[in-house]
């Protein structure tokens, strides 16, 4: 299995401002992910970020918005910029161990974001 | 595109009961992976169990298993001699092994109360 820091937990962040969150894996992994759970929903892919090349974007998320960065194998950022009410959910990142004959999808704890 | 319905917005269940949560789920592809994953209100996303779509045999974790209907797209997670702690919000989920391997795409979830 995969453990996965994510930081901050929780935050509370006026309306314009900027938050970047925080995930670390205690192994290497090709691939990471960045989903969103607005209250009460399911989760939603927001992006897939590999080491050395840019974020790939789900349809309805965009880099402007979301920037990410990834700057080697247990590590990435995700920022929600100029945030509004409507960007408060909780945001996860996901890792996939295992390769493909044994493929396992792991989660961080999760930030609680909350926009006044 | 892929899509995984969860028509029981609510279960509950007696404890040291046995519970069946459905999912059904939509895919041109005939190579991918089934997941149950779990989110109690700390809401971390606790992985339950895997089901490869090319295996016929049914996964088991302990109390947990899954009746995978590959024909039918159905893949119903039982839960056996119910405990306390099982009572969370269930998430069934499904991923390709090709090109978008590690790219989830989840139902609405299953929220499970469990009863003394």
């Amino acid at each position: 299995s995969a453990v996965i820091s994510q930081k901050p937990s929780r935050d509370i962040c006026q309306r314009g401002t900027s938050l970047t969150i925080q995930c670390q894996v205690d192994s290497q992994v090709t691939m990471m992910f960045w989903y969103r759970q607005q209250p009460g929903q399911s989760l939603t892919l927001i992006a897939t970020a590999n080491q050395g090349s840019e974020a790939t974007y789900e349809s309805g998320f965009v880099i402007d918005k979301f920037p990410i960065s990834r700057p080697n194998l247990t590590f990435s950022t995700l920022t929600v910029s100029n945030m509004s009410p409507e960007d408060s959910s909780i945001y996860l990142c996901s890792v996939a161990t295992g390769g493909l004959t044994n493929e396992k999808l792991f989660f961080g704890s999760g930030t609680q974001l909350s926009v006044l | 595109a892929q899509t995984v319905t969860q028509s029981q917005p609510e279960m509950s269940v007696q404890e040291a009961e046995t519970v069946t949560l459905s999912c059904t789920y939509d895919t041109s592809e005939s190579d991918y992976y089934l997941f149950w994953y779990k989110q109690p209100p700390s809401r971390q996303m606790i992985l339950v169990i895997r089901q490869e779509a090319y295996k016929q045999q049914n996964a088991t974790e302990n109390r947990f298993s899954v009746n995978f209907q590959k024909a039918a797209k159905s893949f119903s997670l039982k839960i056996s001699d119910s405990q306390l702690g099982d009572a969370a919000m269930y998430f069934c989920a499904y991923t390709d092994r090709g090109s978008t391997l590690g790219r989830l795409y989840f139902g609405r979830g299953t929220q499970l109360t469990v009863w003394p």
